[in-house]
């Protein structure tokens, strides 16, 4: 039982190249959330996806797609890298059960250097 | 104004300290609250939930005041495995947006020997 996995760990990109973060959940959750961290932010979230079939922005959207392509998997990608998106990406699942307690798993988040 | 804000620290303490982190909220509609654990270059991982008559977990105890939307946690006994980043965490519940949280920034704590 893997939990959340992210792939790759870590890349650098140059700006204007675009590239697909990828995330799996073995967990059986319907929510997966992406976010990104930056030193004095806090995590934000970017996209969400409550359900299989159905995804909604976060707080901080511009720049990214995503793709919930199954109930497993939820794709996060960068159309065209900026410097901006310099970051650390956490993808996180959770039953979603309705539940105010419901609990987010986190995967081993990748980092993303765009120069 | 952030939504979550927490003294950034570090907090530097010896082992067997009690040390306490102070995190407040602006949204009077926040419903859970939580608090994660960040070890450096890894993931968040839940620490305890809060609730409103407050909580122990071992060492940890977790305390909610929604009058003036403020949270905390208390560690006893600190140990050197206890350095990390602690995040306080909110939920706001609304419509089909629940399970939305908001992190603070993390409140640095190093244990030293």
């Amino acid at each position: 039982n893997a939990g959340v996995t992210q792939t790759p760990k870590f890349q650098v990109l140059k700006t204007g190249q675009s590239m697909t973060l990828q995330c799996a959940q073995d967990m059986n959750h319907n929510s997966m959330y992406w976010y990104r961290q930056d030193p004095g932010m806090g995590l934000r979230l970017i996209y969400y996806s409550a359900s299989e079939g159905t995804t909604d922005k976060g707080e901080v959207p511009n720049g990214y797609n995503v793709s919930r392509l199954n109930k497993r998997e939820f794709s996060l990608r960068l159309e065209s890298a900026a410097p901006s998106q310099t970051s650390v990406y956490f993808c996180a699942s959770s039953e979603a059960r309705g539940s105010s307690t419901d609990t987010q798993y986190f995967g081993p988040g990748t980092r993303l250097t765009v120069l | 104004r952030k939504e979550v804000e927490q003294d950034p620290g570090p907090f530097n303490v010896p082992e067997g300290a009690t040390v306490a982190f102070n995190c407040t909220y602006s949204n009077s509609a926040s419903q859970s609250f939580f608090w994660y654990r960040q070890d450096c270059r890894k993931e968040p991982k839940l620490l305890m939930s809060v609730y409103s008559s407050g909580n122990e977990d071992g060492r940890f105890t977790a305390q909610l005041n929604r009058a003036s939307q403020y949270i905390s946690l208390l560690i006893r006994d600190s140990k050197l495995s206890d350095s990390a980043t602690y995040l306080c965490v909110v939920n706001i519940m609304s419509g089909t947006s629940y399970g939305k949280l908001t992190f603070g920034q993390g409140t640095i704590l190093t244990v030293h020997p």
